[in-house]
């Protein structure tokens, strides 16, 4: 079975500053989706980012990046120009490629509370 | 689009009292997926419809729930009887078929805040 290790229960830095949070992963497969979530005080998971494991370009979503290290399992998420809207709940998550004969869930990893210092 | 409607937005019910949640899948979207977060264990995925069929029901906690798709626009997530250990946040996510090319992003609904007192 996949695991999924956010090892920064919260960070907190100030605005306009750049962050990474942190995300390993462990599993056998060669193919496979990583992705990070969003998820504010309101509760509603957003997708911020998603890479996918066969592409070596690390994926960017305008001031969101990814530093993707397949052999290290590692998948960091990089916000830059950070603004206070930005502060939520960050969540890793890995999933298998679809086979077509069905879709596997969501792994998630426990989470990084990233708080935006005015 | 109006996204993943889920509902009630909130429940708060009495202990051996039974619970039905609600989800309304994005149109056009083949699997959809029952998860719950809570503080201790986090996001767990439940159980995953594939074309209104249940495929891995291995994440259900224990015959307590249950979960059914009857068709392609909706599905309940039901606990018979609830217990105070229940309390949670319940999502649904839905996933567009294998021909789009966003097959493997899931869309998640804003969730069921349930209280079991």
């Amino acid at each position: 079975a996949q695991t999924v290790t956010q090892s920064q229960p919260e960070m907190s830095v100030q605005e306009a500053e750049t962050v990474t949070l942190s995300c390993t992963y462990d599993t056998s497969e060669s193919n496979y989706y990583l992705f990070w979530y969003k998820q504010p005080p309101s509760r509603q998971m957003i997708l911020v980012i998603r890479q996918e494991a066969y592409k070596q370009q690390n994926a960017t979503e305008n001031r969101f990046s990814v530093n993707f290290q397949k052999a290290a399992k590692s998948f960091s998420l990089k916000i830059s120009d950070s603004q206070l809207g930005d502060t939520a709940m960050y969540f890793c998550a890995f999933k298998e490629v679809y086979s077509g004969g069905g879709a596997d869930g969501l792994t998630f990893g426990k989470g990084t509370h990233l708080i935006i210092q005015p | 689009d109006a996204g993943v409607i889920q509902s009630p937005r909130h429940e708060v019910t009495e202990m051996g009292q039974e619970v039905t949640l609600r989800c309304k899948p994005i149109s056009g979207h083949n699997s959809l997926f029952w998860y719950r977060q809570t503080m201790m264990r986090g996001l767990e995925l439940l159980i995953y419809f594939n074309n209104n069929v249940p495929i891995d029901d291995s994440g259900m906690p224990e015959d307590r729930f249950s979960a059914k798709m009857p068709n392609a626009s909706f599905s309940t997530l039901k606990i018979q009887p609830s217990e105070p250990r229940d309390s949670a946040v319940y999502f649904c996510a839905s996933t567009p078929g294998p021909a789009r090319r966003a097959k493997n992003i899931q869309y998640f609904g804003a969730g069921t805040r349930l209280s079991v007192l």
